[in-house]
């Protein structure tokens, strides 16, 4: 049973350059939440989403953006990148309908180094 | 809003020493408590969590936490580190002060000496 997975593994960018950062959740799962993960830093929610749509967002500007399809699989987009986008995203899938306080299963992440 | 903090960015321990992670989270409502672990160039892994049944919660790889209400704290413990314990781990918090976002800690890594 294949966890959750995420591509790319890694992807450098320029400043103001878009990217579009993808995930696949857990077997059974149809929940998925992205975190942005600074370097030395605690994982910082983004949003989730859970039948197709956003059902939650952290404080993050509208440069990021998702879409989840309907096989439950999910994609981040950021526009107009900046320097301080550089972090590890980082996808976890749950089997909960949108409820965060039940157990979430983290992908390896993708690199974003953005320069 | 609710916050977590987790005193000691880094914390030592020797081979078979006791392990204790620290976490206070900011609530006057109980909220559900998580611990997960990070290996490097790894995602997250759920050790235990705190969902208001037993205080004290017992995950896997025999870490346990407890959860104490009077001091808001829910640290991590474990009797005998191996080398393998060494890793970043994170406390959060979801549904503390009505809000349903995981907000995380800045993380504690573990260092294991032999």
């Amino acid at each position: 049973d294949a966890g959750v997975t995420q591509s790319p593994t890694h992807l450098i960018k320029t400043r103001g350059q878009q990217v579009t950062l993808r995930c696949s959740p857990k077997s059974g799962h149809d929940t998925v939440s992205w975190y942005q993960q600074a370097l030395g830093q605690g994982p910082q929610f983004i949003f989730q989403y859970y039948e197709e749509e956003e059902r939650q967002r952290g404080n993050f500007p509208d440069r990021f953006s998702g879409h989840q399809f309907p096989n439950y699989s999910s994609e981040l987009n950021v526009n107009a990148l900046l320097l301080g986008d550089s972090a590890l995203y980082l996808c976890a899938s749950s089997s909960t309908g949108g409820i965060s306080t039940d157990t979430q299963y983290f992908g390896p992440g993708t690199r974003l180094t953005v320069l | 809003a609710q916050s977590v903090t987790q005193l000691g960015s880094h914390v030592s321990v020797s081979e078979g020493a006791l392990v204790l992670l620290r976490c206070n989270y900011s609530s006057s409502v109980p909220p559900y408590l998580f611990w997960y672990v990070q290996y490097p160039n790894q995602g997250l892994q759920l050790l235990l969590k705190y969902t208001s049944a037993a205080t004290l919660v017992k995950g896997i790889n025999g870490f346990e936490a407890e959860f104490k209400k009077s001091e808001t704290s829910f640290h991590l413990t474990k009797p005998s580190a191996h080398m393998s314990d060494a890793a970043e781990y994170f406390c959060a918090v979801v549904g503390s002060g009505g809000s349903y976002i995981p907000t995380f800690g800045r993380g504690t890594s573990l260092i294991v000496h032999p």
